[in-house]
């Protein structure tokens, strides 16, 4: 059983360019969570998906962020006209059920954005 | 507001026993959970306490009191691959998934 996939690895972009961050979950999890991390810090919730549905995007800014888990393919984490603010680690995380319950969320190894 | 407080630094000797805090300021949770990150990795779970007490997972223990709104991770017969970051995390009640404290850089050293 794969774990969860996120791709690229790492992304560099220029500052006002679009950054598209994927997220494939763990087979059978229908529930995906994106955070941010800076650097010595911990990790930022931003968003939480289910199929078809943000949850809560409470974590996310209201400018230039998107996100969306379609029924089909991959969550997808999308920054427009990128700053240089926007440098960070962006972890996927999926769980086979809502975090109101269960203790456990599955990670993927991250995309490291970095902007320039 | 929802928050919660660990060391940002601890160093301890290989072979040795190394406790971990974490406070938290929160009016209702469902549990407090641990993970552990290498440099460049990804956060990997460790432990989750629903209730209060203490759990053992081999080498590593967590252990919660929400009455002092208090937990720790125990880690025993230090090794030098533990050395890593800790965070623990907790859901809080509503929509919110994990809130992350900042984060423990555990350093082992021989």
């Amino acid at each position: 059983n794969a774990g969860v996939m996120q791709n690229p690895r790492h992304l560099v972009r220029r500052r006002g360019q679009e950054a598209r961050l994927r997220c494939s979950p763990m087979k059978g999890h229908s529930h995906v969570y994106w955070y941010r991390q800076l650097p010595e810090e911990g990790l930022k919730f931003m968003v939480y998906l289910q199929k078809e549905n943000i949850i809560d995007e409470s974590g996310m800014p209201k400018e230039r962020f998107s996100a969306e888990f379609p029924k089909e393919g991959p969550s997808i984490l999308r920054i427009q006209q990128v700053v240089r603010g926007d440098s960070a680690a962006y972890f996927c995380a999926s769980s086979p059920r809502t975090s109101g319950g269960p203790s456990e969320q599955y990670f993927g190894p991250g995309t490291r954005l970095t902007v320039t | 507001g929802q928050s919660l407080e660990q060391p940002s630094e601890v160093t301890a000797v290989e072979g040795a026993i190394v406790q971990i805090n974490c406070t938290y300021q929160t009016s209702g949770f469902y549990g407090l959970s641990w993970y552990q990150q290498h440099d460049g990795g990804a956060p990997t779970f460790l432990s989750y306490n629903a209730l209060d007490g203490l759990e053992e997972t081999g080498r590593f223990s967590s252990f919660l009191s929400r009455s002092d709104s208090y937990g720790y991770l125990l880690l025993q017969e230090l090794q030098m691959k533990d050395s890593a970051s800790y965070f623990c995390a907790v859901y809080f009640t509503g929509n919110t998934p994990l809130v992350f404290g900042k984060g423990t850089r555990l350093s082992v050293i021989a």
